[in-house]
C-alpha cells in the first residue's frame, strides 16, 4: 500500500536551534497535511499544502511542498520548549481520498 | 468549546470484558473516523462514517465494531479486549475526506487500559 516515510523518528536540539523533519512518498501526493501532538495529547492540524512547490509560514514554521508533489518538509527556527511534540505528516494519494496516510512521526525534544 | 468529545478519557477494562467507547461532535461534520494510537507509532485507522456509510480497513481485526446511531454520536465496541489492545484511542472528524483538501479535528482520545 501506500507508504509515507517520514525522518528523522527522534530530534533532541538545543533551545534556540533550528529543527527539520522530512516526508517523502513514492508517490505523487494530491495534498499533504502536518499535525503536531504534544506528549499526552492528541493531533491538532497545522497546515495544508496543495500546490505543486507550495511554501507556507506560520511564524517560526515553514512548510514546503516539492515541486513534484512527492516531498514535504517542516523547518522550524530558533526553538522553543513549546515546540516539544510529535510532528506528522499526513498525504493524500489521489483527490477523493478517504483517508490520511500517516507518516510514522518525528519527535521532538528540547534542552532549554 | 470542546468541538470533538471523547468520554472516558480513560478506561480500565479486564481481559475479554466488552467495552465501549463514545465519541460525540459538535461540528456536524459528515465523517466520523476512529484511531488506534499506540506508544511512539502514528495513528492507525480503524474504520470511518461518511454520514451512515461505513468504511472498514482491511486489517482491522474483527473484535472492533463501531457505530454511528446519529451525526453526532460515533462507538468503538471492543468484544473481547485483549492485551494487545491497550492503546489511546483517538476518534476524528472531518466535513468531507482529506483527499478533498479537508482536515481532520481530532478529539483527546480514551487511553484504554487491560488487565
Amino acid at each position: 500500500g501506500q507508504q509515507v516515510m517520514q525522518i528523522p523518528q527522534y530530534q533532541h536540539v538545543q533551545e534556540g536551534e533550528d529543527f527539520t523533519t522530512y516526508c517523502n512518498s513514492s508517490t505523487t501526493l494530491s495534498n499533504i497535511q502536518w499535525y503536531k501532538q504534544r506528549p499526552g495529547g492528541h493531533p491538532v492540524f497545522l497546515i495544508q499544502l496543495v500546490k505543486s512547490g507550495e511554501v507556507k509560514k506560520q511564524k517560526r514554521l515553514t512548510f514546503q511542498f516539492g515541486e513534484a508533489k512527492k516531498n514535504s518538509s517542516l523547518h522550524i527556527t530558533a526553538t522553543q520548549t513549546t515546540d516539544v511534540g510529535t510532528y506528522f505528516c499526513a498525504g493524500n494519494l489521489i483527490q477523493g481520498a478517504q483517508k490520511l496516510v500517516f507518516g510514522q512521526g518525528t519527535r521532538l525534544t528540547i534542552n532549554p | 468549546d470542546a468541538m470533538v468529545i471523547q468520554n472516558p478519557r480513560y478506561q480500565v477494562t479486564q481481559f475479554g470484558k466488552p467495552v465501549t467507547l463514545s465519541c460525540s461532535q459538535t461540528l456536524n461534520h459528515n465523517v466520523m473516523y476512529w484511531y488506534q494510537q499506540k506508544s511512539s507509532q502514528a495513528p492507525k485507522l480503524l474504520f470511518h462514517y461518511y454520514d451512515k456509510d461505513f468504511n472498514n480497513e482491511a486489517d482491522t481485526p474483527d473484535n472492533f465494531q463501531s457505530r454511528r446511531p446519529n451525526t453526532s454520536f460515533c462507538f468503538l465496541d471492543i468484544r473481547s479486549p485483549g492485551l494487545g489492545d491497550a492503546a489511546m484511542y483517538l476518534c476524528a472528524t472531518s466535513r468531507d475526506y482529506p483527499g478533498n483538501t479537508d482536515t481532520q479535528y481530532f478529539g483527546p482520545g480514551t487511553r484504554l487500559t487491560v488487565l
